[in-house]
């Protein structure tokens, strides 16, 4: 089936704009990340969903990243006024659940990543 | 906080020649350990993982042994290809207190690793 997809794959913004990144995720997959990869760095977390509840955001960086999982499927991690310290790559993952693939539990599934540029 | 620390790289290699990548960690409890893989222009993919102590995953003639007593996670393969240029991340997965975990991961800084002809 269809992997995770993220949209779009490249974003350039001048600072202080207003940018919103979208995460499609496997369907049925109840739990999703966000994380933020900078230039060869590994990957930091940022948040979690499980269904539409957010339930860790400890990893958001400033308040003015914002993400959401209205309806526990599509995502939308938003960041406000971008600052040239918010270019990275940002991935997302969704994850196996436990009971509907035993077989592959807790393994997270990764998008493409959608590259920022904050001019 | 939980930590992976991996070798710094870029690792350059001939075809067929053996390799190792390094990896730690700082965690508290029983980590899951994983590697991952990035191929060019690829997302990440889960190369291999271990959940417990002196497991061993191994996938595509890569393995990893997890080794508790050194808080260790070490990469090996016997001989690599030209295909297997990429970066490797080794990362961790925090057990919660029930023994299960919503499955953050905390990701090492990542190893280029380049195979010539």
């Amino acid at each position: 089936g269809a992997g995770v997809s993220q949209s779009p794959r490249y974003k350039v913004a001048k600072r202080g704009q207003d940018v919103a990144l979208r995460c499609d995720p496997i369907s049925g997959h109840v739990s999703l990340f966000w994380y933020q990869q900078a230039l060869g760095q590994g990957p930091e977390f940022l948040t979690y969903f499980q269904n539409e509840a957010q339930l860790d955001k400890s990893g958001l960086p400033s308040d003015r990243f914002f993400a959401e999982r209205p309806e526990g499927s599509v995502s939308t991690l938003k960041i406000q006024r971008t600052q040239q310290e918010d270019s990275a790559v940002y991935l997302c993952a969704s994850r196996t659940n436990r009971d509907t693939e035993p077989r592959k539990p807790n393994e997270q599934f990764f998008g493409p990543g959608t590259r920022l540029t904050v001019l | 906080g939980n930590s992976v620390t991996q070798m710094e790289g870029p690792v350059t290699l001939s075809e067929e020649a053996f390799l190792t990548i390094n990896c730690t960690y700082t965690a508290t409890g029983y980590p899951s350990l994983f590697w991952y893989v990035q191929y060019p222009g690829e997302g990440l993919q889960l190369l291999l993982k271990a959940t417990k102590a002196d497991d061993k995953g191994s996938n595509k003639g890569f393995e990893a042994t997890y080794r508790k007593e050194t808080t260790s996670f070490h990469l090996e393969k016997g001989s690599v290809q030209v295909s297997d240029s990429a970066v490797y991340f080794c990362a961790l997965v925090q057990a919660n207190a029930g023994g299960t975990s919503y499955g953050k991961l905390t990701f090492g800084q990542g190893t280029i690793l380049t195979v010539h002809p």
